[in-house]
This record gives C-alpha cells, sequence and structure tokens, in this order.
C-alpha cells in the first residue's frame, strides 16, 4: 500500500533533550517535507527536499534540521527543543510527474515539549 | 511578502447545496493544491492545479492565472463532506519549486 509513514504518533519531551521525528514513503516520491500546524496560524512549511541530498527551508526553519540521504526517508531533528516548537507535525512527498503531482501526507506527530 | 487568503473562514450549509470556496494569492505561482483535513487530523490532497480546471466526482477546482484565484466547488453536498479545506500555493524559490504557502483553511460544516 503507497503511503507516508511517520513516528511517532505522539511524543512528549523536556526542553533541551533531543529528538527526532522520523518519515519514510514507499512510493519513489523525490519531493518531501516537513510542516507544522498550529491554532490560528495554519500549516507552514518548514524544510523541503527536492531529491536525495537536495533539501531547502521553508518559512520556519528555525530550530530544526532535516537530511535526505536515501529517498524514502527524511527525518526532522530537534536538537535542542523548546516550548514554543510545541505543534503538530506532517510529513509530506509527491512526484510531480505521477499522481498528478498530489501530496501524500503522514499520519501527523503530536509533539509536545514541556 | 507572500500571502495566501482564503474565503470564507466558516461556512454552514444544508445537504445538497452548492459550494463555494475561494483562494487568492498576491504574487504569481507555479501550482495550486486543495487540501481537505477532516476532524481526525489526517490530510488528503484533493487536486494539484497549475491552469484551467480539474473534476473529480462532486469536486471542482479552478483556477485563473491572471486574476490569481482559484476556487473549490462541491456539488450536492453531504455531511460527510464536513472537513476544513486548506488551498496552498507553490512559489518559485530561487529556482526550486518546493516552497509552499499556505492558506489559514476554511471549515465547512454540512447540516443534514
Amino acid at each position: 500500500e503507497a503511503q507516508v509513514t511517520q513516528n511517532p504518533r505522539y511524543l512528549i519531551t523536556v526542553t533541551g533533550k533531543k529528538l527526532t521525528v522520523t518519515c519514510s514513503q514507499n512510493m519513489n516520491h523525490e519531493y518531501m517535507s516537513w510542516y507544522r500546524q498550529d491554532p490560528g496560524l495554519g500549516l507552514r512549511q518548514i524544510y523541503y527536499s527536492m531529491n536525495v541530498e537536495v533539501t531547502d527551508k521553508g518559512d520556519v526553519p528555525e530550530g530544526y534540521k532535516v537530511s535526505r540521504k536515501e529517498k524514502r526517508n527524511f527525518p526532522l531533528i530537534l536538537e535542542s527543543p523548546s516550548p514554543n516548537q510545541t505543534s503538530l507535525y506532517f510529513c509530506a512527498s509527491s512526484s510531480p510527474d505521477r499522481e498528478r503531482g498530489k501530496l501524500f501526507f503522514g499520519s501527523g506527530t503530536q509533539l509536545s515539549v514541556l | 511578502k507572500n500571502e495566501v487568503e482564503q474565503s470564507p473562514q466558516n461556512l454552514t450549509a444544508q445537504e445538497g447545496e452548492f459550494i463555494t470556496i475561494n483562494c487568492s494569492y498576491s504574487v504569481g505561482i507555479s501550482a495550486l493544491h486543495w487540501l481537505q483535513q477532516h476532524p481526525g487530523g489526517g490530510i488528503v490532497s484533493l487536486f494539484m492545479l497549475s491552469s484551467g480546471k480539474k473534476k473529480h466526482g462532486r469536486l471542482i477546482a479552478t483556477i485563473n492565472i491572471q486574476e490569481k484565484h482559484s476556487s473549490l466547488h462541491i456539488t450536492a453536498s453531504h455531511p460527510r463532506d464536513s472537513a476544513v479545506y486548506i488551498c496552498a500555493a507553490k512559489w518559485w524559490n530561487g529556482g526550486s519549486q518546493g516552497n509552499l504557502i499556505f492558506g489559514k483553511g476554511t471549515k465547512l460544516s454540512v447540516k443534514p
């Protein structure tokens, strides 16, 4: 089944403790991206990757890192999480030439930083 | 600043009504996405448009590049269409096409 898998689904952590949210897709998509969703602010893009070893900043990259060493995986790293990074996070992937360019989203990760 | 505006913010309709949700953006784009987010939180992509019109079942999406405007229409609305609908504009960004800017969403409630 074609899917984008995010883990974990829920995460509670403390300020300063490094964490990684994983994202994996099985559709051989070139494009992958990370978003955060906050009440009143909607969805905002954090980072995106056009292909392996190619990443670029979105609108709100501060405090986040990403890497794209393999086509299927695009982890989001918070080196020193802070309470203002408490949010609902989504990963997505797509291919410009297939599935009419649609984005495929993961189920989301609800992160709480205490 | 690149912006995406959606209207209305909230919409309540009776089952069977024709619904229109609007999305306007401030600068030139390469494509526009329409997304649906159900109360459980999952996000589903409905359409990606770069010109003209697309149709899938009861959903129709149109885009007018010159007027910087897109619409999502739902014909014969049904309570299961109740969700938040979000448009997202794909900007050119230094030659890369990966930057997405989102509208704040339209919360649709369809009453039986």
